[in-house]
């Protein structure tokens, strides 16, 4: 199985703050990795495809770079409705694993 | 409105079985491959199985292999999740969730409410 790996597991920002997340590939994913959005007691929400792809409706301060095992999700200045639970995950193989997650908390 | 509905969740006792339901509403889900996607308590995202569109082919995660089971009525837009011999560290909401591919990358873009499942004597 392809493991993620998120880092960091938590972090405390401000608003207006620019922060960025990263997600490491146990293997070569090329750029099949989707970053979600979930705050509590909702579902996941798609921000990212395609490792880069903004998902049509989402704010343009997200965004996201990377390929192959290497990956980010960068808010350009957080806003307070950004303060959620981020996950990436990737796509290219059996079983679609996700990370475990970066909890972005107000500082 | 795009909408997934999932249904069928409960207290069920270790060992038993139960049946989860997922209703689309908005979208032929028949054009669709469909997953399951589950969370305990406090946990992270973890995915359990998914289905083809025509649902001719499956797939599931190593630890619920052998006692899950998925399937798909397209002419109701409703996928299942049959659940058998479930433990305790199968307490979880279960997401049901839409993968869509837009230019070659899937992602899952449309996701239930989620319906809560506990295993527990």
């Amino acid at each position: 199985d392809i493991q993620l790996t998120q880092s960091p597991s938590f972090l405390s920002a401000s608003v207006g703050d620019r922060v960025t997340i990263t997600c490491r590939a146990s293997q070569d994913i090329t750029r099949y990795l989707a970053w979600y959005q979930q705050k509590p007691g909702t579902a996941p929400k798609v921000l990212i495809y395609g490792a880069s792809t903004l998902q049509s409706g989402v704010p343009s301060r997200f965004s996201g770079s990377g390929s192959g095992t290497e990956f980010t999700l960068t808010i350009s200045s957080l806003q307070p409705e950004d303060f959620a639970t981020y996950y990436c995950q990737q796509l290219d193989r059996y079983p679609r694993t996700f990370g475990q997650g970066t909890r972005l908390e107000i500082k | 409105e795009v909408q997934l509905v999932e249904s069928g969740g409960g207290l069920v006792q270790p060992g038993g079985s139960l049946r989860v339901s997922c209703a689309a509403s908005g979208f032929n889900s028949s054009n669709y491959w469909m997953h399951w996607v589950r969370q305990a308590p406090g946990k992270g995202l973890v995915w359990v199985s998914r289905i083809n569109p025509d649902g001719s082919s499956d797939s599931h995660a190593d630890s619920v292999k052998g006692r899950f089971s998925i399937s798909r009525d397209n002419a109701k837009n409703t996928v299942y999740l049959q659940m058998n011999s479930l433990r305790a560290d199968d307490t979880a909401i279960y997401y049901c969730a839409r993968a869509t591919d837009s230019s070659g990358y899937f992602s899952f873009d449309q996701w239930g409410q989620g319906t809560l499942v506990t295993v527990s004597s």
